[in-house]
């Protein structure tokens, strides 16, 4: 299957932590990304290849994976990651790219 | 400061042809395969296509294919997408993306790092 499928909603307190799966078949050959949206803002990558975070993305990102599940963990939630987040990975040849459908992550 | 800048996009009617563009500015563009990721109103990321570093190939999800057109100008640090046959569903925000993880020397990551300010088009009647 070339689906990656995501938790729709999620909520977490504020300085907690909190994790977002992304789950599909593809995730066993490939790594996963991870993004982060805010409204009306283009997608920013917070985690790629699986668990490397980009210069300049706080390190209360992390990423990991096991089996068919790529994990974004956020450690020390702040009001300013309340967001949309999505997964993206590849199909079994490589050639075609998928995204999750999304989790809107809510700070309480 | 390195930015991948769009262009094209507007209200169009069904059936008719639109290009978008990408332009990079301050930094490394030939390398890296290009994507093009759209948005419909209210509704999640759609991967739409992607072009190799070298333009030889391209790849399309199948909600486009036949339709979509993606192709670069290394000369001009540009990648365009031409839509044709436009239906109301290709309605969206149109994202381009650098992929970092897909370059000249392995095509094995998945990093889509430089995104551009996106575009939107509109297909109305």
């Amino acid at each position: 299957s070339s689906e990656v499928t995501q938790e729709p909603a999620v909520s977490v307190a504020l300085g907690q932590t909190v994790t977002i799966t992304c789950q599909g078949d593809s995730l066993r050959t490939f790594y996963a990304g991870w993004y982060q949206q805010k409204p009306g803002q283009a997608p920013v990558i917070v985690i790629f290849d699986g668990d490397y975070r980009p210069s300049g993305i706080p390190d209360r990102f992390s990423g990991s994976s096991s089996g068919n599940t790529a994990s974004l963990t956020i450690t020390g939630t702040q009001a300013e990651d309340e967001a949309d987040y999505y997964c993206n990975s590849r199909d079994s040849s490589g050639n075609y790219w998928v995204f999750g459908g999304g989790t809107r992550l809510t700070v309480l | 400061q390195e930015q991948l800048v769009q262009s094209g996009g507007g209200v169009v009617q069904p059936g008719t042809s639109l290009r978008l563009s990408c332009a990079a500015s301050g930094l490394a563009f030939s390398d890296y395969a290009i994507h093009w990721v759209r948005q419909a109103p209210g509704k999640g990321l759609e991967w739409v296509a992607v072009v190799s570093y070298d333009g030889d190939r391209t790849y399309y999800a199948d909600s486009v294919k036949g339709r979509f057109a993606i192709s670069r100008d290394t000369s001009r640090n540009t990648v365009f997408l031409q839509l044709s046959s436009l239906r109301g569903e290709d309605t969206a925000v149109y994202y381009c993306a650098r992929d970092l993880g897909c370059s000249s020397t392995s095509c094995h990551g998945n990093a889509f790092d430089i995104w551009g300010q996106g575009t939107t088009v509109i297909v109305s009647s």
